[in-house]
Order: C-alpha cells, then sequence, then structure tokens
C-alpha cells in the first residue's frame, strides 16, 4: 500500500531532550516536507527537500534540523525542544516538485513540558 | 509575500445540501491544492488543480488561475464530508514552498 509513515504517533516529552520524528515514503516520491499545525495558525512548512540531499527552509525552520540521506526518509530532529514546539506535525511527500499533489502523513502529536 | 485567504471560515449544512468554498491568493501560483482534514485530524488530498476544472464524485474544483481564485463545490453532502478544508499553494518562482488558507470548517448535520 502507499503510504507515508511517521512515528511516533504521539510524544510526550521534557525540555531539552533531543529527539528526532521519523518520516518514510514507499512509493520513490522525490519531494518530502514537514508541516506544523497550532490552533489560529493553521498549517505552516518547516523544512522541504526537492531530492536526495536537497533541503530548504519553509516558513518556520528556527529549532528543528533535517536530513534527506535516502529518498525514502525525511528525518525531523529536534535538539533541543522547547515548549513552543508542542504542535501537529505532519509529513508530507509527492512524486515532484512540479507534481504537487501531496500525500500526508498521520502526523505526529508532540507535547513538550 | 503570498495571501491566502479561504471563505466562509465555517460552515453548516443539512445533509443533501450543496456548498461552494473559495480560496483566493493574491498572487501568481505554479501549483494549488485542496485537502480536507476529517475529524480525527487526517489530511487528505482532493485536487490538485493550477488551472482549470476536474471532478470526483460529488466533489469538483475550478480554478480560475488569471483571476486568482479557485472553488471547491460540495454536492449532496454528507455527514462524512465534514472536516475542515484547505487550499494550498506554492509560491511562485519554481521554490516549492507551501503555504495554506487558514481554512473552512464545515459541518454536516443528519
Amino acid at each position: 500500500e502507499a503510504q507515508v509513515t511517521q512515528n511516533p504517533r504521539y510524544l510526550i516529552t521534557v525540555t531539552g531532550k533531543k529527539l528526532t520524528v521519523t518520516c518514510s515514503q514507499n512509493m520513490n516520491h522525490e519531494y518530502m516536507s514537514w508541516y506544523r499545525q497550532d490552533p489560529g495558525l493553521g498549517l505552516r512548512q518547516i523544512y522541504y527537500s526537492m531530492n536526495v540531499e536537497v533541503t530548504d527552509k519553509g516558513d518556520v525552520p528556527e529549532g528543528y534540523k533535517v536530513s534527506r540521506k535516502e529518498k525514502r526518509n525525511f528525518p525531523l530532529i529536534l535538539e533541543s525542544p522547547s515548549p513552543n514546539q508542542t504542535s501537529l506535525y505532519f509529513c508530507a511527500s509527492s512524486l515532484s516538485p512540479a507534481l504537487g499533489t501531496q500525500y500526508f502523513g498521520p502526523g505526529t502529536r508532540l507535547t513538550v513540558l | 509575500g503570498i495571501q491566502v485567504e479561504q471563505s466562509p471560515p465555517d460552515l453548516i449544512l443539512q445533509e443533501g445540501a450543496n456548498s461552494t468554498l473559495r480560496c483566493n491568493f493574491s498572487d501568481s501560483v505554479n501549483n494549488l491544492q485542496w485537502f480536507h482534514q476529517n475529524p480525527w485530524g487526517q489530511l487528505i488530498n482532493l485536487f490538485y488543480i493550477p488551472s482549470g476544472t476536474k471532478q470526483n464524485g460529488r466533489l469538483s474544483a475550478t480554478t480560475v488561475a488569471t483571476e486568482r481564485y479557485s472553488l471547491l463545490y460540495i454536492s449532496s453532502s454528507q455527514t462524512t464530508d465534514s472536516g475542515v478544508y484547505f487550499c494550498a499553494v506554492d509560491r511562485p518562482s519554481g521554490t516549492y514552498k507551501y503555504i495554506f488558507g487558514t481554512g473552512t470548517r464545515l459541518k454536516v448535520l443528519a
């Protein structure tokens, strides 16, 4: 089944404890992206990747890192999480940057205490 | 930067009614998509429609790129249509960053 998977689905952590949210797609998509969703602010793009080893900042990249070492994986790294990073996170992928139909993962609900 | 506005912000319908959701954007775009976020939070893509008209069952969408708007039509609404509808556009110049509208929250009553 073609899908985008994220892990973990739920995470409660404490300030400063490094964490990684994994994202994987099995559709051989070139383009992958991370978004966060917050009440009143909607969905905002954190980082995106046009292909392996090609990443760029979205609207809200501060406090996050990403890497794209393999085509299928695009992990989101929070080196030192803070409470303002409490949010619902979505990973998405599309066949190519120019063919923009994005498919979303199920989301990861992160709480930073 | 580009602004994306959706209207109406909230909509309540009786089952079986039709509705039109609108997405206005302030600059030219290369890509436009419509998504549905169901009450469980899942984001489902509905249409990739940078221009023209598409239909999928009870849903259809039209984008008039020259006038910078897109419309999503829902006919014979069902309770399962409830949720939030978003449009998303990429920024011009091929950067492939995406910006989402603030959404239309739809509730369909049985």
